[in-house]
């Protein structure tokens, strides 16, 4: 089993509409989490990190689920401009390694 | 916020040749930086942990005489690819972290720089 695991996709959703992602992670002992985004032939930039309790940034919402051992990022009201990579990345406990999961690519469509 | 510059952005070698990219940390000091590779539509791969006044630290499978890093200073790690073949053609991305904050406020990374050799 690959420690961080994401659907490739690609997703297609149009404009407007609300998107989901899931990412499993293997280490139980996990205890950072976070979603980057990637542009294309770019470098990836931090979207949002993941707390226990949830959290919220605008449209965005991201969500840890430890019993079940997955995070995963709402997208609300979809613009052209979150078409890129979303990143799943976990931190295994005691270490500074970041584990980067291979991407979901979004295409929001007009 | 935390800034981290990474340069060139882009290079073209020969086979054979040596080629190093600098990771800097401009408005903090960096103890550690990591090293990343990514080649075209697959996830980054972690290939080294730069260490400022000590050896890198490599992950398997990833040649340390190949890839040469050095963390002389505090805001400064470099990587050189040396005997640069074809098949090290892949974006190499570096992340750093103002002391204690990566775990919590994630890692920032450099712009990258897209190496091709020929």
């Amino acid at each position: 089993r690959k420690e961080v695991e994401q659907d490739p996709g690609p997703f297609n959703v149009p404009e407007g509409a609300t998107v989901a992602f899931n990412c499993t992670y293997s280490n139980s002992a996990s205890q950072s989490f976070f979603w980057y985004r990637q542009d294309c032939r770019k470098e990836p930039k931090l979207l949002m990190s993941v707390y226990s309790s949830g959290n919220e940034d605008g449209r965005f919402t991201a969500q840890l689920n430890r019993a079940s051992q997955y995070i995963s990022l709402l997208i609300r009201d979809s613009k052209l401009s979150d078409s890129a990579t979303y990143l799943c990345v976990v931190n295994p406990s005691g270490t500074y390694k970041y584990i980067f999961g291979t991407g979901t690519r979004l295409k929001v469509l007009a | 916020g935390a800034v981290v510059s990474q340069h060139p952005s882009r290079v073209i070698c020969k086979s054979g040749t040596s080629v190093k990219i600098e990771c800097r940390s401009l408005d903090f000091q960096a103890t550690t930086m990591f090293w990343y590779r990514q080649f075209p539509k697959k996830s980054l791969m972690l290939m080294a942990t730069s260490n400022e006044g000590s050896k890198a630290t490599y992950e398997q499978g990833v040649e340390k005489d190949k890839f040469l890093i050095n963390h002389a200073s505090l805001t400064l790690s470099t990587l050189t690819v040396t005997s640069a073949h074809p098949e090290d053609s892949s974006f190499y991305i570096c992340s750093a972290s103002p002391p204690g904050q990566g775990d919590s406020y994630g890692y920032t990374f450099g712009s990258g720089t897209r190496l091709t050799v020929v």
